[in-house]
């Protein structure tokens, strides 16, 4: 089984500052790692995926993550965050096996303010 | 193309009462997931359907059900309804080969137990 923690439930930042949001996985086999993105009143949108290969994953809007094997992490990071970037993110876990059957963190509010 | 469609958007009913959800998934997709959003438990992987077979299962109890058409469209229904089962419930569909396949979300349905 595998399991997901996002320590930050909420991240407020100014426009045009960088920002990072933190996501640490659990597994005991190979996993995909994904970080997603939901706007009020939809659904979840895919910002960007690690699958193999370069651990440094490029997305939309500008996002970027980094696979760390040995911290187990797959933090996200924007070099310069827009009042439109407001939303709730969310970081998942599949093993490869099963890529379906998704492993959500609880989410992380990202506020950008003026 | 069309995206993923759920109907209806939004529900109330009465505890114990049932209910049914459905997902029309994008065109050429043979893969529908559910998942429960709830603000206690987070996102919640209910089980993934793949040509009128459930493929996987998460842990809920068997008031939970679900089917797949050959069309691949699929419903889920929730039987003696409590007021826990209150949620955001969103599908999720893919081409659901057995590589990795890009899941793409629908914007919910939003259930209200009472």
């Amino acid at each position: 089984a595998q399991s997901v923690t996002q320590l930050d439930s909420q991240v407020p930042v100014f426009e045009e500052a960088p920002v990072e949001l933190r996501c640490n996985y659990s597994s005991s086999v190979s996993v995909y790692l994904f970080w997603y993105v939901q706007y009020p009143n939809q659904g979840l949108q895919l910002l960007l995926k690690y699958l193999s290969g370069s651990t440094l994953v490029k997305g939309i809007n500008g996002f970027e993550a980094e696979f760390n094997k040995s911290q187990t992490s797959f933090h996200l990071r924007k070099p310069s965050v827009h009042i439109s970037d407001t939303a709730e993110y969310f970081c998942a876990v599949s093993d490869t096996g099963t890529a379906s059957k998704l492993t959500f963190g609880t989410g992380t509010r990202l506020q950008v303010t003026l | 193309k069309a995206g993923v469609t759920q109907t209806p958007r939004y529900l109330i009913k009465t505890r114990g009462q049932q209910v049914t959800l459905s997902c029309s998934p994008i065109s050429g997709h043979r893969s529908v997931s559910w998942y429960q959003q709830t603000p206690g438990q987070g996102l919640q992987f209910l089980f993934e359907y793949f040509s009128e077979t459930q493929r996987n299962k998460g842990n809920f109890p068997g008031r939970f059900s679900g089917r797949q058409f050959s069309n691949s469209r699929s419903e889920m229904n929730v039987s003696t309804l409590e007021l826990g089962d209150s949620a955001l419930y969103l599908c999720a569909s893919s081409l659901g080969g057995s590589t990795y396949n890009e899941q793409f979300f629908g914007p919910g349905t939003r259930l209200t137990v009472l």
